[in-house]
Formats: C-alpha cells, structure tokens, sequence
C-alpha cells in the first residue's frame, strides 16, 4: 500500500488566488514527521514545510501552511496568494519513527500552474 | 554553502556499461540516501546510509550497488546500465534519521541509457 498519496497529478490555480494541494498518510507509527517539498522546473528539490505528528498547531512558513488533520491522515499544502513563481512539481513525503532511522518515503507529486 | 553536490549532471551510457555517481555533502551528515525520480512516480528510494562504512537498501535497489567510505561521500555504482535505469537521480543527507529530520537534496544526475 502506498504510504504517501497524491490524487492530484496537475493543478491549476488563477495568480493571486490560494490553492490546496492534497496528501493523504498511511502509517501505524505514533510518531511521524510530514514534509512538503517543491521541485521548479530547473530540478532541484526545495523544503518548503515540516509537520510533526506531536504538533498541535498548523505548521506554517510565509505563503506556505500546512493544513493537518490527523484523525483523517492528510497534510494538505495551502499556498495563499499564488505568484508565477509557484508554478512547480510539489511532493509530500514522510518519515515514520518505528526504526529511529528511517528514510523520506515520497507520494508522486502534483504539478502546479499559476496562470496569469 | 555548497550543501550537496552530485557529479557529473549528466551522463548518457551504452547498454551494459557501467558508472559510478558521486555525491559529497559538506554539511557533516550521518545520514545520506540515493532516490530515483522518474515520471509519474515521484522519488524512489534506491540505497541508503547510516553512517560511515554502512548501507542499507531501499525500495528499488536492484541493479545498483553502493559505497559509504568516508562520512561525507556517498556514491552509487551501476555496474552493467540498462534502458530501465534511464532516471533522474537525487542525493540527499540529513544529520539525523529521526522522524523530524528534513533532507537536503543535491541537484540531480540526468542519466540516460541507450
């Protein structure tokens, strides 16, 4: 089973509005860490946000937050006020806590465009 | 800061060729992890290290061989290429493998094999 989901392969969004990017969790473990990373068209992988399993608020990082619900397992990203620049690969991925040495797994990502 | 550097960026290989991918962190890292990426199915692990002298394999290790010798160096070895392993791979690093511990990613390697 997949540990990360991704339902959206692309998504569109006007510039200057918000947009939600969906990702949705499997794990077992109590102790767990969710990370949204995003990938330009040049290729790099850039960390955008962390939320751990233990943190009650919403994790957040300029235009970028992380709406966490955790009864339902998701950790959609929110962009507010889209900029051309967001246009972008987004992957969600997990680190689980069970081995205390485990690797980021990664959902297959959702493609981002602003429009102008 | 130069974080996570990969060499080369690009390569392309004949079928049944072998080559070896370079990744240096500088950052003094434990941890250090080889991903593919290929359309359509985000990254994948290949290999990973907990430390200096060990590995562990990942999700699609076949195909692949690794080498952690010193703490900063982590390389990935394909010793007979195939057209299957035509991928953009990603090498990572990060200082701890606890769960609240983000990666660094390096720039990728367009691999190519023909």
């Amino acid at each position: 089973a997949q540990k990360i989901t991704q339902t959206q392969p692309g998504m569109f969004v006007q510039e200057k509005e918000a947009v939600t990017l969906d990702c949705t969790y499997d794990t077992s473990d109590q102790s767990y860490g969710l990370f949204w990373y995003k990938q330009p068209s040049s290729g790099e992988m850039i960390f955008l946000i962390y939320q751990g399993s233990y943190d009650e608020q919403n994790a957040t990082e300029g235009r970028y937050s992380l709406n966490f619900q955790k009864a339902r397992k998701s950790a959609n990203l929110v962009i507010s006020a889209s900029q051309l620049g967001d246009s972008a690969m987004y992957f969600c991925a997990m680190r689980e806590a069970y081995s205390g040495n485990t690797p980021l797994v990664f959902g297959k990502g959702t493609r981002l465009s602003v429009i102008a | 800061n130069a974080g996570v550097t990969q060499t080369p960026k690009f390569r392309v290989l004949k079928t049944g060729q072998s080559m070896t991918l370079l990744c240096a962190q500088d950052m003094n890292h434990e941890y250090m992890y080889w991903y593919r990426q290929d359309p359509g199915m985000g990254l994948r692990l290949i290999h990973y290290s907990v430390g200096e002298g060990t590995t562990a394999k990942g999700e699609v290790p076949d195909g692949y061989n690794v080498s952690r010798l010193k703490k900063q160096n982590f390389l990935l070895g394909l010793e007979s290429a195939a057209p299957s392993q035509t991928s953009v791979y990603f090498c990572a690093s990060s200082s701890t493998g606890v769960w609240g511990t983000e990666a660094f990613f390096g720039q990728g390697t367009r691999l190519t094999v023909v």
